[in-house]
């Protein structure tokens, strides 16, 4: 079945840096791709997916790339602030999964002000 | 996106009762809910799928008679915690989605549900 890995799990950056997150996935036939924030205490978020037949989508500060051929796509978040301080999840959807998503163990992105 | 909601956001129950946590679409019709179990510092963990007006599907290790599913509507969802006991504390999340055939929609959380049992 498939399989997602993600790194860091961990991530310090200074304000206003660019932050990346990336994970690899195992199943070549996987098709969607979010990204989830998760604060402290609250549910994840969605905040930005892409799927398998787009190679990049942007969202102001937040980009997602994707490369079909080895299998890995990235978050990238430009002009970090404190508030972007959480737990960052990616997730793959693999066909004929009854649509349940495979999720990384996450990363940890601190923000320092 | 879509908003969902659960209830209540946190329940402290002594060992060996039953606790209810609903979860609800607000503004969609959901035909796919989904619960999740996490603990501190670790992903999401998925407990069940459950399709409106059938039963759950439980994942592998999760036992179907102490976390009862009932998706009655499509825009709700319950979890009962049956004779909870300590090492059920968690926190339980569940999220929902909308599809049709041939395609996907996304998956939008709930707040979760922080359960304590003494």
């Amino acid at each position: 079945g498939e399989n997602v890995e993600q790194h860091p799990s961990t991530l310090s950056v200074q304000e206003g840096d660019s932050a990346v997150i990336k994970c690899t996935y195992s199943d070549s036939a996987s098709n969607y791709f979010p990204w989830y924030k998760q604060e402290l205490g609250k549910g994840p978020q969605l905040i930005i997916d892409i799927r398998s037949n787009v190679g990049e989508k942007k969202d102001q500060r937040i980009a997602v790339t994707l490369n079909k051929t080895a299998k890995h796509f990235s978050l990238h978040i430009t002009e970090t602030q404190p508030e972007d301080s959480a737990v960052y999840f990616c997730a793959a959807l693999p066909p004929d999964s009854s649509y349940k998503l495979i999720f990384g163990s996450g990363t940890r992105l601190l923000v320092r002000p | 996106g879509a908003v969902v909601s659960q209830h209540p956001s946190w329940v402290i129950c002594k060992s060996g009762t039953s606790v209810k946590i609903e979860c609800r679409s607000l503004d969609f019709q959901a035909t796919t809910m989904f619960w999740y179990r996490q603990f501190p510092k670790q992903s999401l963990m998925l407990m069940a799928t459950s399709n409106e007006g059938s039963k759950a599907t439980y994942e592998q290790g999760v036992e179907k008679d102490k976390f009862l599913i009932n998706h009655a509507s499509l825009t709700l969802s319950t979890l009962t915690v049956t004779s909870a006991h300590p090492e059920d504390s968690s926190f339980y999340i569940c999220s929902a989605s909308q599809r049709w055939e041939g395609s996907y929609n996304e998956q939008f959380f709930g707040p979760g549900t922080r359960l304590t049992v003494l």
